[in-house]
């Protein structure tokens, strides 16, 4: 248990569905993130968030849209999704800070594997 | 700009013996380093960090890396390998306390014979 929690775990979707991935943070953290993970690639972030607003679109496309409510919870909605889009999908949250050498570490969900057809 | 090479993408020791998974980095500032290890059907979780206080960090599960700023390293050792660890690992580098521009290596996916 890392304090991220994700839901669905597993989604199978039509490339004409509209679905949404969610993510709860239990961490009292103020930065939460969206990281893309497939087969033979690095990491990819997404999106962060900090304090609600979006710090950051790693040039994401149009039908992928995130939503964060408030600090505790992350939602990733997807809409006409390609299969090249299948891929684990992972939250992440940290607890930041302006300034000194804390380091702070990014705690990750267990993801929600996404499967396009 | 940074970013973080992790040389071979597999690498298979025999059980009880030493593990060494690298990674080199480059930083234009004294960067914060980690090494994450993933389980099957699991997240990423922090298995250790350097943030300057020692050049050698201890992280869970016997695994240790030494910083050496010469070699702009950040290599992840352990002496005696269990079944158990085998998983993907990744190395990670930040140029600022937070985690927001941490970047990510491609992994090295860690096979363990019997």
């Amino acid at each position: 248990e890392t304090g991220v929690t994700q839901t669905p775990r597993h989604l199978v979707m039509g490339m004409t569905n509209k679905k949404s991935l969610k993510c709860e943070q239990h961490l009292g953290h103020n930065a939460m993130y969206w990281y893309k993970q497939s087969a033979k690639k690095p990491l990819e972030l997404m999106f962060v968030y900090n304090f609600k607003e979006q710090t950051e679109n790693n040039s994401v496309p149009s039908r992928f849209s995130p939503e964060c409510p408030n600090s505790s919870h992350l939602f990733l909605h997807l809409h006409t999704l390609q299969p090249e889009d299948s891929a684990l999908y992972l939250c992440a949250s940290s607890q930041d800070r302006a300034g000194g050498r804390t380091g702070n570490t990014i705690y990750f969900g267990e993801g929600s594997w996404l499967t396009v057809v | 700009a940074q970013s973080v090479t992790q040389l071979g993408s597999h690498v298979s020791v025999s059980e009880g013996a030493l593990v060494l998974l690298r990674c080199n980095y480059s930083s234009s500032v004294p960067p914060y380093l980690f090494w994450y290890v993933q389980y099957p059907n699991q997240g990423l979780q922090l298995l250790l960090k350097y943030t300057s206080a020692a050049t050698l960090v201890k992280g869970i599960n016997g695994f240790e890396a030494e910083f050496k700023k010469s070699e702009t390293s950040f290599h992840l050792t352990k002496p005696s390998a269990h079944m158990s660890d085998a998983a993907e690992y990744f190395c990670a580098v930040s140029d600022r306390p937070g985690g927001f521009k941490t970047i990510f290596g491609a992994g090295t996916r860690l096979f363990v014979k019997a």
